[in-house]
């Protein structure tokens, strides 16, 4: 089945660096990649997400880049902010469409002002 | 205004006394989900319903059940919880199979 591995597990930025998370999937058949923001004792936020048609997308800070022969996307968040800090997740899709997502471990993202 | 609703937000309940956990939403979407989420861990889906539809996964336990009894709501029953089912619990829901899974605040269980 799909595995999705998700690095670094901690990252930790000075207050208006960029930051970057990186995910591999396994299953090629995968074409969603939607990545999650979780603040502690709330549930997963959708912050951006990717289909398998598109090599990047972005959204004011934060973007998304998708590397299909590779089988890896990036979550790239600019001028980091603290209310940045949380658990990132990134996922990729099973089957057909968005019906059933794999997770990746997370990354804990704390900015230091 | 939430759209995914979860209740309770906290639930103790004893070792193997069973327990029900709740979600609704407001979107009227055909897809609903459920998740576990163990401290420090990646959420893991236990099954979802696409519209009356139920699917399970395999390595699901059977100790863990659904219904799905209107659109806008969704159950999961715990028949005998044991301490390793203390967990975060999360709905999500989508509006048809390729699109978007939005999360519930979720339901934090613990087992006594």
């Amino acid at each position: 089945g799909e595995n999705v591995e998700q690095h670094p597990s901690t990252l930790s930025v000075q207050e208006g660096d960029s930051a970057v998370i990186k995910c591999t999937y396994s299953d090629s058949a995968s074409n969603y990649f939607p990545w999650y923001k979780q603040e502690l004792g709330k549930g997963p936020q959708l912050i951006i997400d990717i289909r398998s048609n598109v090599g990047e997308k972005k959204d004011q800070r934060i973007a998304v880049t998708l590397n299909k022969t590779a089988k890896h996307f990036s979550l790239h968040i600019t001028e980091t902010q603290p209310e940045d800090s949380a658990v990132y997740f990134c996922a990729a899709s099973i089957e057909q469409g968005a019906q059933k997502l794999v997770f990746g471990q997370g990354t804990r993202l704390t900015i230091n002002p | 205004d939430a759209m995914v609703i979860q209740n309770p937000r906290y639930q103790v309940t004893q070792f193997g006394k069973p327990v029900t956990l709740s979600c609704s939403q407001t979107l009227n979407h055909n897809v609903m989900y459920w998740y576990q989420q163990k401290s420090s861990q990646a959420p893991k889906l236990l099954f979802h319903y696409y519209d009356k539809d139920f699917n399970n996964e395999a390595d699901t336990p059977d100790n863990f059940q659904s219904r799905r009894p209107n659109t806008s709501f969704c159950f999961l029953d715990i028949r005998s919880p044991g301490l390793g089912d203390a967990a975060m619990y999360l709905c999500a829901t989508s509006r048809d199979r390729d699109y978007e899974q939005y999360f519930g605040p979720g339901t934090r269980l613990t087992v006594t």
